[in-house]
């Protein structure tokens, strides 16, 4: 079936070190979501991506949707203790199905 | 606060059992969407209601199941229930975001434990 791959699982970095995850797809998306789950809490909804080649900034986050629309990834810059969570991405299929990567659990180092 | 609700926030029953999620989406969002988390796994795509309506289903199990009432409030059957269905379950609702954007607004999760 349709899988939407994340990596890395996890991520270490010092407080101000840039930090990237990547999400691939084995089909075409519709487009891709991305969501932040503190530790204990909800996802969050970041964004949406939805044109192919898309690139959209949020403060310190970049967001890449890839030319094929399969793959996109999340770039922060100098990471703070407040970037600490999970961030999953997730595809959209034809047919309205959400498929979320396994998710990158970033922690930062003060 | 996200303004989706959700109710119980925990529920501890035995296997064989069946229990219902409730959850209320934000005022005014038509679609209601559930998920469940297993501990340390992601967010698994169960299924979408849309104004009423079935509009998406992910890999929700046959003893599962679930409805959207006329007042927008959904609930989330399990059944027959397994010490592997112990997990987080979000409901979220969506509507029109900023720009156009379609968001999803996650409740704060039920979760459920089966002895």
């Amino acid at each position: 079936g349709q899988q939407v791959m994340q990596i890395p699982q996890y991520q270490h970095v010092q407080e101000g070190e840039d930090f990237t995850t990547y999400c691939n797809s084995s089909t075409t998306l519709s487009n891709i979501q991305w969501y932040k789950q503190r530790p204990g809490g909800h996802p969050v909804f970041l964004i949406q991506l939805v044109k192919s080649g898309e690139v959209k900034k949020q403060k310190r986050l970049t967001f890449q949707f890839g030319e094929a629309k399969k793959n996109s990834s999340l770039h922060i810059t100098a990471t703070q203790t407040t970037d600490v969570g999970t961030y999953f991405c997730a595809g959209m299929d034809s047919s309205y199905k959400l498929i979320f990567g396994s998710g990158t659990r970033l922690l930062v180092r003060p | 606060d996200s303004g989706v609700t959700q109710t119980p926030k925990h529920l501890i029953t035995a296997t064989g059992q069946r229990v219902t999620l409730r959850c209320s989406p934000r005022s005014g969002d038509l679609s209601v969407y559930w998920y469940q988390q297993s501990l340390d796994q992601g967010l698994q795509f169960l299924i979408q209601y849309y104004n009423g309506e079935e509009r998406a289903k992910g890999n929700i199990l046959e003893r599962f199941s679930a409805q959207q009432f006329p007042d927008l409030h959904s609930e989330l059957n399990l059944s027959s229930l397994e010490l592997g269905d112990s997990a987080l379950y979000f409901c979220a609702s969506s509507g029109p975001g900023t720009s156009g954007m379609v968001t999803q607004y996650f409740g704060p999760g039920t979760r459920l434990t089966v002895l």
